[in-house]
């Protein structure tokens, strides 16, 4: 059966801090992976996805993810946040499961 | 160019009643699914259709629960009879690509309370 888990409900970092979600997945056949982001009050948009070839992805907004093969990651990060971050980051699966969610809270 | 359009944003109804919410994808996208987000559970796949043929129903959680496509420019999801655990914020997504790698565009979201 495929799953994601999101290591982290809740992580708050001050403004220019670094970021890093971790995502793990559990499927046996080919993997496309995706973060999608949720800011408060508005509905979820593609923040990168990875498919193939390099396994560092930037996504929009300075984030970037690696795919880790061997660990099944697919871990999230950027260098320094913003307050404008705050938000609900997902890690999805082939489009179809997606994690439980880690919430973001970046302090001015 | 217009998003994924739900309706109605908010619902607020009574435990046995009946609940319809709509979607209206993208048009020219191909594929369509549908989510339940809450609290305890995040987000959950119920059902998605690809040329208006739905595909994997087995997230929807019971017979209550069902959903339909009649053309490519629209889909209900309807719960009959409600219960207050069916209050969740539930999400319609459409992609232009039958593929897994296509992505997701979302609709705002329909939330519902079942008291």
């Amino acid at each position: 059966a495929q799953s994601v888990s999101q290591h982290n409900h809740h992580v708050i970092l001050s403004e220019a801090a670094s970021l890093e979600l971790g995502c793990n997945y559990s499927y046996g056949g080919t993997v496309n992976l995706f973060w999608y982001v949720q800011y408060p009050g508005q509905h979820l948009q593609l923040l990168l996805k990875y498919f193939s070839g390099d396994p560092l992805v930037k996504g929009i907004k300075g984030f970037e993810a690696e795919f880790i093969k061997s660990k099944f990651s697919f871990n999230l990060r950027k260098p320094s946040v913003q307050w404008s971050d705050t938000a609900e980051y997902f890690c999805a699966v082939n489009r179809l499961v997606f994690g439980p969610g880690t919430r973001l809270s970046v302090l001015p | 160019d217009a998003g994924v359009i739900q309706s109605p944003r908010h619902e607020v109804t009574e435990m046995g009643q009946e609940v319809t919410l709509r979607c209206k994808p993208i048009s020219g996208h191909n594929s369509l699914f549908w989510y339940r987000q809450t609290m305890m559970r995040g987000l959950e796949l119920l059902i998605y259709f690809n040329n208006n043929v739905p595909i994997d129903d087995s997230g929807m959680p019971e017979d209550r629960f069902s959903a339909k496509m009649p053309n490519a420019s629209f889909s209900t999801l309807k719960i009959q009879p409600s219960e207050p655990r069916d209050s969740a914020v539930y999400f319609c997504a459409s992609s232009a690509r039958l593929e897994n790698t296509g992505e997701l565009f979302f609709g705002e979201g329909s939330r519902l309370t079942v008291l």
